[in-house]
């Protein structure tokens, strides 16, 4: 089965900090995403990576940037928190074949006080 | 662009009744559905997607979709509901020409009553 892990299940962060969650698959994919769900609003791409070292922005990279520098892992980075990036935040891994099925982690609740 | 929207916020369904949640999208070509289901504190799994070829999909847990280009739509049903299958579905479009990204609807909470 692939799996799909996060760091954290639940973090709580001061406004300004910097905030790194991380994730890791086991399944040898190429692509891996960062989404944050928010309720009503399903889920929102931040950014995207399709290969080590490469990324794309999706919807929503304002305040956020990645990092990939081995394939099973992809971190998000919040340079400097602030309260409206309280949210969950998802991560998913899929196959390099097209639109092929993303597998996601449980997901980490942050919040930003 | 594409997007996708899902009508129903909520549905309160009594267990054994069917259920049907909507999902209509725009997008300009053929594009790519799916549904993924996210139990309570769990990630999104998929039940079913449609790339092409025979327009009812069949998915895991017993569910299935039908593809109506005519309508924009690709509604998910269940004959029969469980209480398992309490939890909140998304449904999502993707596209090669829009670089394999999927773009989600908001989400049906689905409540099962005993």
């Amino acid at each position: 089965d692939v799996k799909v892990t996060q760091s954290s299940r639940y973090l709580v962060k001061r406004t300004g900090e910097k905030v790194f969650l991380e994730c890791v698959q086991d399944m040898d994919h190429e692509n891996m995403f960062w989404y944050r769900q928010d309720p009503g609003l399903g889920l929102r791409l931040i950014y995207f990576s399709y290969d080590v070292k490469m990324k794309e922005k999706g919807d929503i990279p304002e305040g956020y940037s990645v990092s990939r520098e081995k394939k099973e892992r992809f971190s998000l980075i919040l340079e400097s928190a602030s309260t409206n990036q309280t949210s969950m935040y998802l991560c998913a891994s899929s196959s390099l074949a097209g639109l092929d099925t993303q597998y996601f982690g449980p997901g980490t609740r942050l919040t930003v006080l | 662009a594409q997007s996708v929207t899902q009508p129903d916020i909520h549905i309160t369904v009594s267990e054994g009744a069917s259920l049907e949640l909507r999902c209509n999208y725009s997008y300009g070509a053929t594009p790519y559905l799916f549904w993924y289901v996210q139990s309570p504190g769990q990630g999104l799994q998929l039940l079913l997607k449609y790339f092409s070829g025979d327009t009812l999909v069949q998915g895991i847990k017993g569910f299935e979709a039908e593809f109506k280009r005519s309508q924009s739509s690709f509604n998910l049903r269940k004959p029969s509901v469980h209480w398992s299958d309490a939890a909140e579905y998304f449904c999502a479009v993707g596209a090669v020409a829009a670089g394999n990204k999927l773009t989600f609807g908001g989400g049906t909470r689905v409540l099962v009553k005993p």
